[in-house]
């Protein structure tokens, strides 16, 4: 059982907006600490897609949008391209374990 | 260019030991810390723990406590990953990534992954 919870899968038709949500607790996205997202394409090395709750590194496409309210936080992903079909997992730090958590992943289906 | 380029796949018997080695390069190894994070066969992403380069000291997730140890060397710019007392359930892909703890970067660079087999 995951710390942060990501429901298992989601899907949409190309061009479509979907969203991946990740819920916390107080001690971790609730107690301020910042969410990150991966995307895991099949066979590779997780990427970093978002980090510090909404910030995109230098490549990734606007396309992909992050936010945080509480004890949750989301990935957004407008235009869906049937590239975007992959593995998404949040991850914070928690204080209470005093270790960086996960997210359960989530499967990302472009129909 | 950042990059993070791990050892070779590995076979062990259980109650065997493995090191998993991470050679950095195209950056200033000693200002990151070191993440260590691996994925069972159809699972998640389980983190395990990870190494500060500025004291070094290191944090373990509570499950693999008393078996795992993260070291690095700063005369290579390398990590490494020592798990001990494997058993099947070991068996994974472990990956080595710049970065930790409550960092706000999140982990920014990864390695290709390495695959531990722990089978009799």
């Amino acid at each position: 059982q995951s710390v942060l919870t990501q429901p298992p899968s989601v899907s949409g038709a190309p061009g479509q907006r979907v969203t991946i949500s990740c819920t916390g607790s107080s001690s971790n996205i609730g107690a301020s600490y910042d969410v990150h997202w991966y995307q895991q394409l099949p066979g590779t090395a997780p990427k970093r897609l978002i980090y510090g709750n909404n910030n995109r590194p230098s490549g990734v496409p606007d396309r992909f949008s992050g936010s945080k309210s509480g004890t949750s936080a989301s990935l957004a992903i407008t235009g869906l391209q049937a590239e975007d079909e992959a593995d998404y997992y949040c991850q914070s730090y928690d204080s209470s374990l005093s270790v960086v958590v996960f997210g359960g992943g989530t499967k990302l289906t472009v129909l | 260019q950042v990059q993070l380029v791990q050892s070779g796949a590995e076979v062990k018997k259980p109650g065997a030991s493995v090191w998993v080695s991470c050679k950095t390069s195209g950056y200033t190894f000693p200002s990151y810390d070191i993440s260590w994070v691996r994925q069972a066969p159809g699972q998640g992403l389980e983190w395990m723990g990870w190494i500060s380069n500025y004291n070094g000291n290191t944090n373990y997730a509570q499950n693999l406590q008393g078996r795992v140890t993260v070291t690095t060397d700063t005369s290579t710019n390398t990590a490494y990953m020592e798990l001990r007392s494997l058993r099947s359930d070991d068996t994974a892909v472990y990956y080595c990534a710049r970065g930790g703890g409550s960092t706000g970067q999140g982990l920014d660079y990864w390695g290709q992954g390495t695959l531990v087999t722990v089978s009799s």
